[in-house]
């Protein structure tokens, strides 16, 4: 069965401090791709990686950062030096052979100044 | 790039009407296209794929004669909620994805939709 696990229901940290948001995985698919989304307050669903299975290379963009381990089925996000404006509603989710995407619950990030 | 816009951004009907909401990829063409339905503090939901020219597939549960899916165009997908009713508030999202990056979908910024 395929499967998104997103176990922190919502985490708040306070501006500057650093915060993992964990995603773990199940699919027998050996092909897949996982990805994540921001969904801020106003709705839209910001792409914000995606990550193929084959490729388990670490990821940085600024201050955001991508912890890919196969071996423990796990797509970790990391904000370092958290702002407000990352306060949002964070989503990841699987793709594989039929190109749905399953999605996990959400982690609700709020971020206080 | 690979921007998808939905009109309207808000609606609000009395029961009983029907309901038009446009998705369009505006710079990219879509062939395939995604329409899913959230509730408040909740995962997205699929409803339907979308593929141009042909007929919507329907996920598990959603009424297709509730929910009218139109691909006319490779940029252009409809969703019409029929006789609306309290229970179809919600807030809808689509989504498209582009021929050659197939695996990612972009999403549009979501229509919220109030049922009175």
């Amino acid at each position: 069965a395929q499967k998104v696990t997103q176990a922190q229901t919502e985490i708040s940290v306070v501006e500057k401090e650093d915060v993992t948001l964990d995603c773990v995985y199940e699919t027998r698919d050996t092909t897949y791709y996982l990805f994540w989304y921001k969904q801020p307050p106003s709705g839209e669903l910001v792409f914000l990686i995606r990550r193929n299975s084959f490729d388990e290379q670490n990821e940085i963009s600024g201050r955001y950062s991508w912890n890919f381990q196969k071996s423990t089925s796990s797509f970790n996000f990391t904000i370092t030096a958290s702002q407000v404006v990352d306060s949002a509603v964070y989503f990841c989710a699987l793709s594989y052979s039929n190109r749905k995407l399953i999605w996990g619950l959400g982690t609700s990030l709020a971020v206080n100044p | 790039g690979a921007v998808v816009s939905q009109h309207p951004s808000w609606v609000i009907c009395k029961s009983g009407t029907s309901v038009k909401i446009e998705c369009r990829s505006l710079d990219f063409q879509a062939t395939t296209m995604f329409w899913y339905r959230q509730f408040p503090k909740q995962s997205l939901m699929l409803m339907a794929t979308s593929n141009e020219g042909s007929k919507a597939t329907y996920e598990q549960g959603v009424e297709k004669d509730k929910f009218l899916i139109n691909h006319a165009s490779l940029t252009l997908s409809t969703l019409t909620v029929t006789s609306a009713h309290p229970e179809d508030s919600s807030f809808y999202i689509c989504s498209a994805r582009t021929r050659r990056h197939q695996e990612t979908q972009y999403f549009g910024p979501g229509t919220r939709l109030l049922v009175l």
